[in-house]
């Protein structure tokens, strides 16, 4: 799909420890978005960004930070993971508000918290 | 609230046999997406179709946005159709897109 990466790919971390993920595209569109899936849920959306320094809160923003300081990078970071917190974790992109279906997804990743 | 319901949420099929998954969406919508997550996590546009009809390949989809619903057509299904169908509506101005639950979908040889 389009042009973006997520790092890490996976990543084991304790409980109680701060955490960042990276979302990275190469595409310069507008709206970046941060998602979680887990069985059962689907995918939940976390956290949007609409433009550099403008983002908002998703239906689980609870215990997550994000920012964006450019239009390519955008950062996720658990404050400090709980088990809850494990999950896979999706970053997406837009081009523009939906009307044209442009973006896609990253290759997600695997956070575990134990 | 605005939501997307999916159904089935699970479909065991035959190869060789066609299904149709359905999404059902709670309000008018700009944008409607289908997507697919393949066995190794990986999600793949498949249509943005807020109405009308497109096909690609064994895959067509159908929205009737009057209705609030879409429809995923997959015909003569091939074990690599196996994974997880999304569909995901995006339903005014700069929202993000609000997914369903998805339908699993396992294709036996």
């Amino acid at each position: 799909d389009a042009g973006i990466t997520q790092s890490p790919r996976h990543k084991v971390t304790e409980t109680g420890t701060p955490v960042t993920l990276r979302c990275h595209q190469t595409e310069n569109h507008r709206y970046m978005y941060w998602y979680r899936q887990d069985p059962g849920h689907g995918l939940r959306l976390i956290h949007y960004s609409y433009g550099v320094k403008d983002t908002d809160k998703g239906e689980v923003s609870d215990g997550y930070s994000v920012s964006r300081s450019k239009t390519e990078d955008f950062l996720l970071t658990l404050e400090s993971a709980t088990s809850s917190q494990t999950s896979v974790y999706f970053c997406a992109i837009r081009n523009i508000s939906g009307t044209s279906g442009k973006g896609g997804f990253g290759p997600g990743t695997r956070l575990t918290v134990t | 609230g605005i939501q997307v319901e999916q159904s089935p949420p699970d479909l065991i099929l035959q190869e060789g046999a066609n299904s149709t998954l359905r999404c059902n969406f709670s309000d008018s919508v700009n944008n409607l997406q289908w997507f697919h997550q393949n066995p190794w996590g990986q999600l793949i546009n498949l249509f943005y179709i807020p109405s009308g009809t497109k096909q690609n390949g064994r895959l067509s989809a159908t929205t009737v946005a009057t209705e609030r619903y879409s429809l995923l057509y997959i015909s003569s299904s091939q074990t690599t159709d196996s994974g997880v169908y999304f569909c995901a509506a995006l339903f005014s101005g700069n929202t993000p897109l609000v997914f369903g639950k998805g339908t699993r979908l396992s294709v036996i040889a």
